[in-house]
């Protein structure tokens, strides 16, 4: 019953490094999406996937890449990390559309950057 | 510019006590509306939503009431429990490159229920 699995959970970052959030999930999904949160803020959309093989940016996907070669995966990289990027992330996945609120989402990374 | 605005970041209730969380919005496009509850340390989990073509929607403790004029929607809670306490969020999907799974967050507002 794992639902969406983020990983690492926590990770501290020096700037100009590059790292990878893993996500999977196991209910067959067909949307993936990263979202990050910031302090005080909502959740902002980095990037989506409406399926394996296609993948499409979001509010905010500057500093960030996606691939989605498989249903289960969506890992999200990061390249040159900045302290701007310093967030809490959340991997999600739904069936189809939000709509029906049907989004499931992961437990969230903690990235810092110093 | 804010589409999905939550004003209160935080609202303190008495047990047993109603607790009515707010959330205005700008762009008359959004058609549906959802609250999502967060705990701390974990992800957002799914609470009630509302379409447009309704004004209220009802699940167990949970209303929520959409006023398309105003632009205004709120979340209420009767009775609050203390288990209730939480980081409440409301969202509405948002059309990015034709897919509508995507949400757009308000900031959240806090809710603390005191036994």
């Amino acid at each position: 019953n794992a639902g969406v699995t983020q990983t690492p959970k926590f990770r501290i970052l020096k700037i100009g490094q590059s790292m990878t959030l893993q996500c999977t999930q196991d209910m067959n999904h067909n949307y993936m999406y990263w979202y990050r949160q910031d302090p005080g803020m909502g959740l902002k959309l980095i990037y989506y996937s409406v399926g394996a093989g296609i993948t499409d940016k979001g509010e905010v996907p500057n500093g960030y890449n996606v691939s989605r070669s498989t249903t289960e995966d969506f890992p999200l990289r990061l390249e040159l990390a900045a302290p701007s990027q310093t967030s809490v992330y959340f991997c999600a996945s739904s069936y189809m559309t939000a709509v029906g609120g049907t989004i499931y989402f992961g437990e969230g990374s903690w990235l810092t950057v110093v | 510019d804010q589409q999905v605005k939550q004003n209160s970041p935080s609202l303190s209730v008495q047990e047993g006590r109603i607790s009515i969380l707010n959330c205005d919005y700008t762009n008359s496009m959004f058609d549906y509306f959802l609250w999502y509850k967060k705990y701390p340390a974990e992800g957002p989990t799914f609470l009630i939503s509302i379409s447009s073509i309704k004004d209220k929607n009802e699940d167990g403790r949970f209303t929520v009431f959409l006023n398309k004029s105003a632009k205004h929607l709120s979340l209420h809670i009767v009775p609050s429990q203390p288990g209730d306490s939480a980081v409440y969020f409301c969202a509405a999907p948002i059309n990015y490159g034709g897919s509508q799974g995507n949400l757009i967050f308000g900031k959240g507002t806090k809710l603390s229920v005191k036994p």
